[in-house]
């Protein structure tokens, strides 16, 4: 079944870019999802479409999706933005979900 | 909108639980339904869907033939039963609806989710 790879942890100091991958076999074919997850909350959507970003994000959250990476882009990091960041895809192979495993942004 | 799960806790190895996902604020038969997993310390993994309108329905192959998702439109209730719990199905259990009202899963997204509840196998 499709695998999606991201890094178990990103660190950042306040105010630079974070930038979080999600590796898939030829995943600018797929539409990509990424969800923020702050300790002890439901999971959230922060971008949608590989690139769009829902009403409320603000716009230092970007994606970005060629080849076999996709890449969320937090620019400004703040305090605030620790969580854990997941990427999602539909494998229409398997007619599965998939996520990522997670990857855990830390502020320094 | 809002998601309201319910029905989790303690159960034995091999034992059943039925959990529900109490839907408002919109036209829940017109949406598809999810279900979602994450194991203490783990990622998010998806466990099953129903689709809108035809209530056809997905798994994931470690819950298949154990686990059945369910609605009920005229309540705006949103089930899965789990039968044959193992530990590994420890897990707070999260429903998400999918972001537009129903068309194929490959055009939406999870939105919004529930606060989870905790499902705990153990002896």
């Amino acid at each position: 079944s499709y695998v999606l790879t991201q890094p178990a942890s990103v660190s950042v100091a306040p105010g630079m870019t974070a930038r979080i991958t999600c590796g898939g076999d030829n995943i600018r074919t797929k539409n990509v999802h990424w969800y923020r997850q702050k300790a002890g909350l439901a999971p959230g959507v922060v971008i949608f479409y590989d690139v769009d970003r829902p009403s409320g994000i603000p716009e230092r959250f970007s994606g970005s999706n060629s080849g076999n990476r996709a890449t969320l882009t937090i620019s400004r990091v703040e305090a605030g933005d620790e969580a854990d960041y997941y990427c999602q895809v539909w494998d229409s192979a398997n007619d599965h979900w998939v996520f990522g495993g997670g990857t855990k942004l830390t502020v320094l | 909108v809002q998601l309201v799960e319910s029905g989790g806790g303690l159960v034995k190895p091999g034992g059943s639980l039925r959990l529900s996902c109490a839907a408002s604020g919109f036209s829940f038969d017109s949406y598809n339904m999810n279900w979602v997993r994450q194991a203490p310390g783990k990622g998010l993994q998806w466990v099953s869907s129903i689709i809108g309108r035809t209530s056809y329905t997905y798994y994931r192959e470690s819950v298949r033939g154990r686990f059945t998702i369910s609605r009920d439109s005229a309540k705006n209730v949103l089930y899965l039963e789990m039968n044959s719990l193992t530990a590994e199905d420890t897990a707070i259990y999260y429903c998400a609806r999918d972001s537009d009202i129903s068309q194929h899963p490959a055009y939406n997204w999870f939105d919004p989710w529930g606060q989870g509840t905790l499902v705990t196998v153990s002896s």
